[in-house]
């Protein structure tokens, strides 16, 4: 058990750039989530899949965050046309069945400049 | 839609000594999971301990315990003998049927030597 994997640990981009990041769940896990955390908040819910499927998404993935989970396994995020409010850690989580409990990457920071 | 409340942004306590962190949360729904978990500064979070909301019996970790007063929406983290590794924001966490975790604030816990 190798954890879950988020990848990269930073990612610095002027305005307007697109970014991806990308998270490698505990390789048994078959729900996905990925959160948005901004300094002294908790993490805000942004997706979650079952395996490759995309179950829910929270309002506050506007039509510029795209999330998939091709084959079921990893899952990437993409940010196009990167805002300043987009500046956060973006944290992934995994877990197994219902009401299992989530365990959590170590979070790509993203910063705009 | 499920509310999760940390009144207390920030505690303190006495190295050995105990601390209760308290947690309410608002839901509709009858069987979910509660949660808390740990974030120490720039690291992962890290699950603390677990509730199934059907069970009466309070959950217990070692030198973590809860209060889960399901009547009252209540779900409160007694940690004893603290340690100074206990120093950390602690988040409590609300997971109903559809596997979206909603977080509370946060309560920064700082552990006095």
């Amino acid at each position: 058990d190798t954890g879950v994997s988020q990848d990269p640990r930073h990612k610095i981009t002027k305005r307007g750039q697109n970014v991806t990041f990308r998270c490698d769940p505990i390789s048994e896990h078959n729900r996905l989530y990925w959160y948005r955390q901004t300094l002294g908040q908790g993490p805000e819910f942004l997706t979650y899949f079952q395996n490759e499927a995309q179950l829910e998404k929270s309002r506050l993935l506007s039509d510029r965050f795209s999330a998939e989970r091709p084959k079921g396994s990893f899952s990437t995020l993409e940010i196009q046309r990167t805002e300043q409010g987009d500046s956060a850690m973006y944290l992934c989580a995994s877990s197994l069945g219902q009401g299992g409990p989530q365990h959590f990457g170590d979070g790509t920071r993203l910063s705009i400049l | 839609a499920q509310t999760v409340t940390q009144s207390q942004p920030e505690m303190s306590v006495q190295e050995a000594e105990t601390v209760t962190l308290s947690c309410t949360y608002d839901t509709s729904e009858s069987d979910y999971y509660l949660f808390w978990y740990k974030q120490p500064p720039s690291r992962q979070m890290i699950l603390v301990i677990r509730q199934e909301a059907y069970k009466q019996q309070n959950a217990t970790e070692n030198r973590f315990s809860v209060n889960f007063q399901k009547a009252a929406k209540s779900f409160s983290l007694k940690i004893s003998d603290s340690q100074l590794g206990d120093a950390a924001m602690y988040f409590c966490a609300y997971s109903g049927g559809y596997q979206k975790v909603t977080f509370g604030t946060g309560t920064k816990l700082q552990v006095i030597p």
